[in-house]
């Protein structure tokens, strides 16, 4: 079946600018997550949505940071004013069950790799 | 403070040769520990995952990871490596404790495989 997509793939900006990044989780599941991959960082978790429930940001290194997910399902990550460190593959992730699955695997999108310049 | 350590950042290994890449959690509560595999520009394929019972996990690709409580150690194995195995792989932990982020994913740094032929 069809996993998480990501879009763009790729997304050139200049320091600054508004970015939008968007995921598509796997049909029916419910929870998703952003993560973040950089070079000095690592792999850092953002945010989480759960359902309606309201979402969990405790991960967002700033206020330009923003996400949300419409109708349960697509999810858009705003960075506003971005700047040179915000350069990194924004991964966006998606698990089947809610609040019972802790242990349900995350499945992966391809990511988007913003470079800000 | 969770966290998840992979001690080496590079492994290499002759095709055919067993192959372990290794990772040590500090996680509260009974953690779930997961092994994931990223190809050059690709977003994070999931292996295997322990979640409990035996603490020896199969999982795809041939890989099987062993859990150890008592050293907190989750490494990855492979009783014969392939040159198709080279990639990135990743150890990651949930946090088991009640309350806490539901499955928010823990990451270490990352282990390089290379198998040479």
């Amino acid at each position: 079946g069809a996993g998480v997509s990501q879009s763009p793939s790729n997304k050139v900006t200049e320091k600054g600018k508004d970015v939008e990044l968007r995921c598509d989780p796997i049909s029916g599941h419910t929870a998703l997550y952003w993560y973040r991959q950089s070079l000095g960082q690592g792999l850092e978790f953002l945010i989480y949505f759960q359902g309606n429930s309201a979402p969990d940001k405790s991960g967002l290194p700033s206020d330009r940071f923003s996400a949300e997910r419409t109708g349960g399902s697509v999810s858009t990550l705003t960075i506003q004013r971005t700047q040179q460190e915000d350069s990194a593959v924004y991964l966006c992730a998606s698990r089947l069950k809610g609040l019972a699955g802790r242990t349900d695997t995350q499945y992966f999108g391809p990511g988007t790799r913003l470079t800000v310049l | 403070a969770q966290s998840v350590a992979q001690p080496e950042d590079q492994v290499n290994v002759a095709e055919g040769n067993p192959l372990t890449v290794k990772c040590t959690y500090s996680v509260s509560g009974n953690p779930y520990l997961f092994w994931y595999v990223q190809y050059p520009n690709r977003g994070l394929q999931f292996l295997l995952k322990y979640i409990t019972g035996d603490n020896l996990v199969k999982g795809s690709y041939g890989f099987e990871a062993e859990f150890n409580k008592s050293q907190t150690s989750f490494h990855l194995k492979k009783p014969s490596a392939l040159v198709s195995d080279s990639a990135l792989y990743f150890c990651a932990a949930t946090d088991g404790r009640r309350g806490s982020t539901l499955g928010r994913l823990y990451f270490g740094r990352g282990t390089q495989l290379t198998v040479w032929p």
